[in-house]
């Protein structure tokens, strides 16, 4: 079985700020993807990011950018220049295959204070 | 972004009703899915269908039952739900189901009360 971790429940950030939030996980499997999902108020659940772990350049979306360690199972979020509209709960996921095999971690909530 | 459209928003149900949950997707995919999202877990995959036939359940209670007429409608079905049943239960599509290529598409959730 595979995991996520987000280790940190809670980040905070001022506006146009650079913020890095945390995700770990684990799986046995040696070709997958990562994501990054955002869930603003409204709810509805945004893609944000998404890395290949076959391919060692990280990946950048905008002011997006992921920090992957392949060795070291880790897939981090940095958001540059943060913006108020930033402000959601972030969600890392491991996908190894179809639906069935995409999970997600338990979140970070992402303030984004003036 | 309205490509995925859940209703109702809020539902407030008694464990001895029946209701449905409703979701349209308009972006021409052929692969829907239920998420349940409790707070401080994980989203829980529910269900999923491909072209319209469902390829799998993760092991939902019977007292969900989900029902897929079309590629763009989908649908959840509920009765003598538990008050643990409370969530926000998500709606999404994807292209096809290989999910790196064709990534999965929310709507906007309808958040379950069950009292």
């Amino acid at each position: 079985a595979q995991t996520v971790t987000q280790s940190q429940p809670e980040m905070s950030v001022q506006e146009a700020e650079t913020v890095t939030l945390s995700c770990t996980y684990d799986t046995s499997e040696s070709d997958y993807y990562l994501f990054w999902y955002k869930q603003p108020p409204s709810r509805q659940m945004i893609l944000v990011i998404r890395q290949e772990a076959y391919k060692q350049q990280n990946a950048t979306e905008n002011r997006f950018s992921v920090n992957f360690q392949k060795a070291a199972k880790s897939f981090s979020l940095k958001i540059s220049d943060s913006q108020l509209g930033d402000a959601a709960m972030y969600f890392c996921a491991v996908n190894t295959g179809t639906a069935s095999k995409l999970t997600f971690g338990t979140g970070t909530r992402l303030q984004v204070t003036l | 972004e309205t490509g995925v459209t859940q209703t109702p928003r809020h539902l407030v149900m008694g464990m001895t009703n029946k209701k449905s949950l409703k979701c349209e997707q308009h972006l021409g995919h052929n692969a829907m899915y239920w998420y349940k999202q409790s707070a401080k877990k994980p989203l829980e995959l529910m269900f999923v269908y491909s072209l319209e036939e469902r390829v799998e359940n993760n092991s939902v209670p019977s007292r969900f039952s989900p029902e897929c007429p079309n590629s763009s409608h989908l649908f959840l079905h509920l009765h003598t739900l538990q008050p643990e049943d409370s969530a926000l239960y998500l709606c999404a599509s994807s292209q096809d189901r290989g999910l790196y290529n064709s990534p999965l598409h929310f709507g906007n959730g309808t958040r379950l009360t069950v009292t």
